[in-house]
């Protein structure tokens, strides 16, 4: 199976801390994504980061890519009550077969 | 526009009824996608449409019948459903090859099959 584990399951912060969410995936890929869900309800595309590049950054947010050792991290800065979500990693091979990961859910307290 | 729309957001039907799901989006993307959400779970892949064409078919029952009428609108017409078929159901759009904006994911509908 293509889809990537993360972990950890679940993390529970303090806002203002940051958080570091790690995926790791089985086969070779053309790009990696991650995506926030709040609470059941449609997932947020947060940023993509294709199989040659090794770090991404866009505003708080963090992601690198290790394409050695199949794995990604997600790090957010200065975490917010807000970001309080289900974080998902997701890879394809074409970019129309997204596979999502586990989900590690992240809970921020004020 | 930049939303994908999903109607109804919630829908309770029984085992012998009729539905659809519906799914609309302006962004001109040419690929839509259905996936399927349980508890606590990822979603998983049902079906890819690129160009208004069936290009992944995930090993989805036939009683789940996906179709799209134009380049803009996505159903999943849902027959004889069996409780375990009970989820939230995803739609999502993008462009059809890769590009920096992924997918747009609509708000889903929570479907109960009683």
């Amino acid at each position: 199976s293509q889809q990537g584990e993360e972990d950890p399951q679940a993390l529970s912060i303090q806002e203002g801390e940051n958080a570091t969410m790690n995926c790791s995936y089985k086969t070779s890929i053309n790009n990696l994504q991650w995506y926030r869900q709040n609470s059941g309800r449609g997932l947020v595309h947060l940023i993509l980061i294709r199989s040659n590049e090794r770090e991404k950054h866009s505003g708080r947010l963090r992601v690198t890519l290790d394409t050695s050792k199949k794995s990604s991290s997600l790090l957010i800065t200065a975490s917010r009550a807000a970001d309080t979500a289900s974080y998902f990693c997701a890879t394809s091979r074409g970019f129309q077969k997204l596979v999502f990961g586990t989900g590690t859910r992240l809970l921020v307290s004020p | 526009d930049t939303e994908v729309t999903q109607t109804p957001k919630h829908l309770v039907m029984g085992m012998t009824n009729k539905k659809s799901l519906k799914c609309e989006q302006h962004m001109g993307h040419r690929a839509m996608y259905w996936y399927k959400q349980k508890a606590k779970k990822p979603p998983e892949l049902m079906f890819v449409y690129s160009y208004e064409k069936l290009s992944i078919n995930e090993s989805v029952p036939s009683r789940f019948s996906p179709e799209c009428p134009n380049s803009s609108l996505l159903n999943l017409h849902l027959h004889a459903l069996q409780p375990e078929d009970s989820a939230l159901y995803l739609c999502a759009s993008s462009q059809v090859v890769d590009r920096v904006g992924g997918y747009t994911f609509g708000s889903g509908t929570r479907l109960t099959v009683v």
